[in-house]
């Protein structure tokens, strides 16, 4: 595996489940980062993990839950989630010092019915 | 807060023509960077942006920046349908301000026809 990889690519899920996404990064890179992509909105900052530490939430819903166990391992454990946090979720990595470049993985769709 | 606006939000060309796409961002930032995506698939890197006047180019696409102007563009030359994507600029706050945090344009979707 080379970049950054996510999965599941895609998942429907329903309003009560629980569910995690997972995004591992084989760049050696020690930020990571989730990002959340919706039609209506520009794309979203929603965690940031620098040395497997957070240092950004964003005000995000508590139904959103990340987890970074290590450098190269990142989570999104998602519960009781609504329908309008029907989107792409994108983990990116970098480097946490200049020039920051940040890589994206592939996504993952999420729908909420 | 750091604004990124981009303009046009969205723009159909024909190829072979010339085009710039504008990124213009609210607060001080020395580092800008270019994204593309193609439908139904992530974010590429396109150019990363580290100082005033910086250029890059690649292929048909060039981007500069002007921090005094708060202002980056992407210049696309005699456009070829392959460009068809949508493309980001982001923006990073001062380094001492939390380096990582990039901040999107709302994207210029970008359509090249024959």
């Amino acid at each position: 595996e080379t970049g950054v990889t996510q999965t599941p690519r895609h998942l429907v899920m329903g309003m009560t489940n629980k569910k995690s996404l997972k995004c591992e990064q084989h760049l050696g890179h020690n930020a990571m980062y989730w990002y959340k992509q919706s039609a209506k909105k520009p794309l979203e900052l929603m965690f940031v993990y620098s040395l497997e530490e957070r240092v950004e939430n964003n005000s995000v819903p508590s139904r959103f839950s990340p987890e970074c166990p290590n450098s190269s391992h990142l989570f999104l454990h998602l519960h009781t989630l609504q329908p309008e946090d029907s989107a792409l979720y994108l983990c990116a990595s970098s480097h946490d010092r200049g020039p920051y470049e940040q890589y994206f993985g592939p996504g993952t769709r999420l729908t909420v019915t | 807060e750091l604004k990124v606006e981009q303009n046009p939000l969205f723009l159909s060309m024909q190829e072979g023509k010339n085009y710039t796409i504008y990124c213009n961002y609210s607060t001080t930032s020395d580092r800008l960077y270019w994204y593309r995506q193609d439908p139904g698939k992530s974010l590429e890197s396109l150019f990363v942006l580290l100082s005033n006047g910086a250029v890059k180019q690649e292929g048909r696409l060039m981007a500069s920046l002007d921090t005094k102007a708060r202002l980056s563009t992407l210049h696309i030359t005699a456009a070829v349908h392959d460009l068809s994507a949508t493309y980001f600029c982001a923006v990073a706050p001062p380094v001492n301000n939390a380096g990582n945090m990039l901040t999107f344009g709302g994207g210029t979707r970008l359509m090249v026809k024959p």
